[in-house]
């Protein structure tokens, strides 16, 4: 069975600071993994998404993520955050069935 | 370019009594989905379906139903609901399985009473 841990349930942050928000998955065969984004009072959106390749995966507003799969882990970043990338973010993973099977989520709280 | 509608946005009930979330899709997605949201529990996949006449269970099937007699529909039924199904309710679709990119609606907040 799939499983996502998101590490940090809130990352408080300044603007302008870097942000790394982190995911560990579980899985006994090969995954895809994705990032999505949740604003207030709106439904998800994705963020990046890897499948195969290059295992750094740049994505929309900035970020990226880096497939690490000797430590089964899909670490979201960003170099310098912004107010409005106060949001909510999901971890996804999914073993080509169709299930996305997310994390808790991580709140993360830029402030000025 | 409505994507994904859900229906409604918003329902109180009170427990025992039934209803039905409405989603449809104009994308001719042939995958189709619904989650719950929980506070710290993330979105949790309650039923899913691959292509109409075509449904599975999710992580948490209990107490809900589905059907898929078109492409563009998916209802998700709660038969007799229960403060537990008190939550905000997604519906998603997909191309296909493996594709990764959900498109989400903008969610149906139920309380039972």
């Amino acid at each position: 069975a799939q499983s996502v841990t998101q590490l940090d349930s809130q990352v408080p942050v300044f603007e302008e600071a870097p942000v790394e928000l982190r995911c560990n998955y579980s899985s006994s065969v090969s995954v895809y993994l994705f990032w999505y984004v949740q604003y207030p009072n709106q439904g998800l959106q994705l963020l990046l998404k890897y499948l195969s390749g290059s295992t750094l995966v740049k994505g929309i507003n900035g970020f990226e993520a880096e497939f690490n799969k000797s430590q089964t882990s899909f670490h979201l970043r960003k170099p310098s955050v912004h107010i409005s990338d106060t949001a909510e973010y999901f971890c996804a993973v999914d073993s080509n069935t169709g299930k996305l099977i997310f994390g808790q989520g991580t709140t993360l709280q830029v402030k000025p | 370019n409505a994507g994904v509608t859900q229906t409604p946005k918003f329902q109180v009930l009170k427990t025992g009594q039934s209803m039905t979330l409405q989603c449809a899709q104009d994308m001719n997605h042939e995958y189709m989905s619904w989650y719950r949201q929980d506070p710290g529990m993330g979105l949790r996949l309650i039923h899913y379906s691959v292509g109409a006449g075509i449904t599975d269970q999710g992580e948490v099937p209990n107490g809900y139903n589905v059907s898929r007699s078109t492409t563009e529909d998916f209802p998700l039924r709660l038969l007799s609901a229960a403060p537990s199904q008190t939550s905000v309710y997604f519906c998603a679709s997909s191309r296909g399985a493996g594709t990764g990119e959900l498109f989400f609606g903008e969610g149906s907040r139920l309380t039972v009473l």
